[in-house]
């Protein structure tokens, strides 16, 4: 079945350096989801990429789908404690048929620490 | 607008007790899922439905039942709880091709 992995799984950084967590899927996904969920929390969407090659930005945080759409990054410039929490990507298989509803697969997670 | 509200939020079952988890959204979503999370092991599917009256098995379905009679409810059956079964669950909607919206989760324990 599909696979969809995630690397770091833990990353500890000091505020105001960079972070950045990477997906990749065994298969080629139609689409690609960001989800972040904070300490005790629920998974909250943050993103959605499609095309091949994509690139969005939200603010300090940085998407991209790479151009064979089996992998995925997000990047955080100048991280702050309000980053805190589990980064999830969420993939969904490229395929014809639309049988599966919109049913994603989750990565593992990577959990971000942030030292103030 | 309350988004997706799952009760009860806290259940301890012993083993071989049975419940039900209900999972209501406002949002006229289509698709609502079920997922249970797992330390380490992230977001698994457990069933998940397209539509009023349909529902299809996830990658990890046995032990568990469900059913959507209406199309802002899912419901999420345990019929004979075992300690392998204490996570926390997941309820979750979207529209065919859009994000996902979350519940905040119910915590079940099974002793």
């Amino acid at each position: 079945g599909q696979q969809v992995m995630q690397i770091p799984q833990y990353q500890h950084v000091q505020e105001g350096e960079d972070f950045t967590t990477y997906c990749n899927s065994s298969t080629t996904l139609s689409n690609i989801q960001w989800y972040k969920q904070r300490p005790g929390g629920h998974p909250v969407f943050l993103i959605q990429l499609v095309k091949s090659g994509e690139v969005k930005k939200q603010k300090r945080l940085t998407f991209q789908f790479g151009e064979a759409k089996k992998n995925s990054s997000l990047h955080i410039t100048a991280t702050q404690t309000t980053d805190v929490g589990t980064y999830f990507c969420a993939g969904k298989k490229d395929s014809f048929w639309e049988t599966s509803g919109s049913r994603l697969t989750f990565g593992e997670g990577t959990q971000l620490t942030v030292n103030p | 607008n309350a988004g997706v509200t799952q009760t009860p939020k806290f259940r301890v079952l012993k083993t071989g007790q049975s419940m039900t988890l209900l999972c209501a959204q406002d949002m006229n979503h289509e698709y609502m899922y079920w997922y249970r999370q797992d330390p380490g092991m992230g977001l698994r599917l457990i069933h998940y439905s397209v539509g009023e009256g349909t529902t299809a098995k996830g990658e990890v379905p046995d032990g568990y039942n469900v059913s959507r009679l209406k199309k802002q409810n899912f419901l999420l059956g345990l019929e004979s709880a075992a300690p392998s079964q204490t996570s926390v669950y997941f309820c979750a909607s979207s529209y065919r091709r859009a994000g996902y919206t979350f519940g905040s989760g119910t915590r079940l324990t099974v002793v």
